[in-house]
C-alpha cells in the first residue's frame, strides 16, 4: 500500500454532466500528479500540483481542471463529460526533495454514458 | 521529445522460465528510467528505477533491469516466473524539468502453469 487513497472507487454518469474525483496524498507528499488511463492503454499525463499551484499540464483541454488544498489532497474536474472520458483516473504523489519516484493511488473508474 | 516504446503487447511465458519485456526510450538527455506493475483492480506499483547509477537496477520480486545508452534500451528480466508475476507492465520515462512521467503502452505477461 502506499498511502494514497482516492475516491470514489468506481463512478457513472452521463454525457455532458460534471464529475468531481478526489485524492488524498501519502504523508508528507506536496506534489500530486493526475493520469488518464483509457482502457488497455498506458496512464496519460494530465497536470500536476505543487504547493496549491499548477505547475504542469498534458495535452488536455481546459474542462479538465484541478485543485490541491494546503493539506496536499487534491481534487479532478472535468466538465461537459464526453464518451471518450471513460477511462481509468489515477492520483500520484511525491515530494520535491524525493525527485521523480511517485506512489500512485487505486484509481477511480469514470464510465460515461 | 522523449517517448517510449514497449516493443511487446503480450509476452506469453510458462512458469520457472525466464522473463524478458523490452523496452526502448527516446530522450535527449540523461533520462530517469522506471519500470512500474499494475495488477488486475489494482494500483501501480514501482518495480525500480534507473537514475544514473549502475546500469543494472535490481528491482522487488526478482526483477532488474539494465540501462543500455548505445542501445537506448531499458528491458526488464527475472530468472524465473512465477504465476504471481502475470500482470500489466510499464515502462516509463521521466521529463526531469518538472518529472512528468512518459508512458510507454504496456505489456501484458502471461504465466502458463
Amino acid at each position: 500500500e502506499t498511502g494514497v487513497t482516492q475516491s470514489p472507487t468506481h463512478l457513472i454518469k452521463t454525457r455532458g454532466q460534471q464529475v468531481t474525483l478526489r485524492c488524498s496524498s501519502q504523508s508528507g507528499h506536496n506534489t500530486v500528479s493526475w493520469y488518464q488511463q483509457a482502457l488497455g492503454q498506458g496512464p496519460q499525463f494530465i497536470f500536476q500540483y505543487y504547493r496549491e499551484e499548477e505547475n504542469g499540464r498534458g495535452n488536455f483541454p481546459p474542462r479538465f481542471s484541478g485543485l490541491q488544498f494546503p493539506n496536499y489532497s487534491s481534487e479532478l474536474n472535468v466538465n461537459a463529460l464526453e464518451l471518450d472520458d471513460s477511462a481509468l483516473y489515477l492520483c500520484a504523489s511525491r515530494t520535491i526533495a524525493g525527485g521523480e519516484t511517485q506512489y500512485f493511488g487505486p484509481g477511480t473508474r469514470l464510465l460515461v454514458l | 521529445a522523449q517517448s517510449v516504446t514497449q516493443l511487446d503487447s503480450h509476452v506469453s511465458v510458462s512458469e520457472g522460465t525466464p522473463v524478458l519485456l523490452r523496452c526502448n526510450y527516446s530522450s535527449s538527455y540523461s533520462p530517469s528510467l522506471f519500470w512500474y506493475v499494475q495488477h488486475p483492480n489494482k494500483g501501480l506499483q514501482l518495480l525500480l528505477k534507473y537514475t544514473s547509477a549502475a546500469t543494472l537496477v535490481k528491482g522487488i520480486n526478482g526483477f532488474e533491469a539494465e540501462f543500455k545508452k548505445s542501445e537506448t534500451s531499458f528491458h526488464l528480466t527475472k530468472p524465473s516466473a512465477h504465476m504471481s508475476d502475470a500482470a500489466e507492465y510499464f515502462c516509463v520515462v521521466s521529463d526531469n524539468s518538472n518529472y512528468q512521467l512518459i508512458w510507454g503502452a504496456g505489456t501484458k505477461l502471461i504465466i502458463k502453469p
